[in-house]
């Protein structure tokens, strides 16, 4: 299986910051890597896929990039709304895996 | 607008069967591939199942092969997940999600669209 690891597991952080989560896989998986948004109680929600595509309706504020093993996600002004949890996926095979998660607080 | 909600969890004692669906509107069903996932409590996202736009074909991660079965019927709309032999650690709020492809198996395919996830306790 392929293996998804995400830095740093959480981060503190102000309205107005750029924030830069990484994820990193455990072997080449090209550009086929999605990010997801989690709040509490809630279901993810898709932002990003193949690496850099926004998802309809996402703010262009988040923005992907990467290919191979190394990826990041970025946003580039905080928001109040972007405090949540953020996890990285590889559609790259089967079993599809996550990253652990990275959580945005204040 | 598309909707995915499921139904089924509860609490079971260990080793007991339950089964979860998935209910959905808003696309045409038959035209995507459907997955689950699930997340323990206070954990991330483990994902558990796929199955094929037209059910022939699925796939397991190994914490559930042997034990959880995935299927759905088209003409209701449906998604189902049959979990046999339910330990504590399958304790989760499990998520139906609608994969953009129609294979279960296609590279570069993401969950555009999540059930807000139905939680399943096993506890004696």
């Amino acid at each position: 299986d392929i293996q998804m690891t995400q830095s740093p597991s959480s981060l503190s952080s102000s309205v107005g910051d750029r924030v830069t989560i990484t994820c990193r896989a455990s072997q080449s998986i090209s550009s086929y890597l999605n990010w997801y948004q989690q709040k509490p109680g809630k279901a993810p929600k898709l932002l990003i896929y193949a690496a850099s595509s926004l998802q309809s309706g996402v703010p262009s504020r988040f923005s992907g990039s990467g290919s191979g093993t190394d990826f990041t996600l970025t946003i580039s002004s905080l928001q109040p709304e972007d405090f949540a949890t953020y996890f990285c996926q590889q559609s790259y095979t089967i079993p599809r895996t996550f990253g652990q998660g990275t959580k945005v607080e204040l | 607008q598309v909707q995915l909600v499921e139904s089924g969890g509860g609490v079971v004692q260990p080793g007991r069967s339950l089964r979860l669906s998935c209910s959905v509107s808003g696309f045409t069903f038959s035209n995507f591939a459907m997955h689950w996932v699930r997340q323990a409590p206070g954990k991330g996202l483990e994902w558990v199942a796929v199955i094929s736009y037209d059910g022939i074909h699925n796939y397991y991660a190994d914490s559930v092969k042997g034990r959880f079965t995935i299927s759905r019927d088209n003409s209701k709309n449906t998604l189902y997940l049959q979990m046999n032999s339910l330990r504590a650690e399958d304790t989760a709020v499990f998520f139906c999600a609608r994969d953009h492809d129609i294979a279960a198996a296609g590279i570069g395919g993401y969950f555009d669209f999540w059930g807000q996830g139905t939680l399943v306790t096993v506890s004696s």
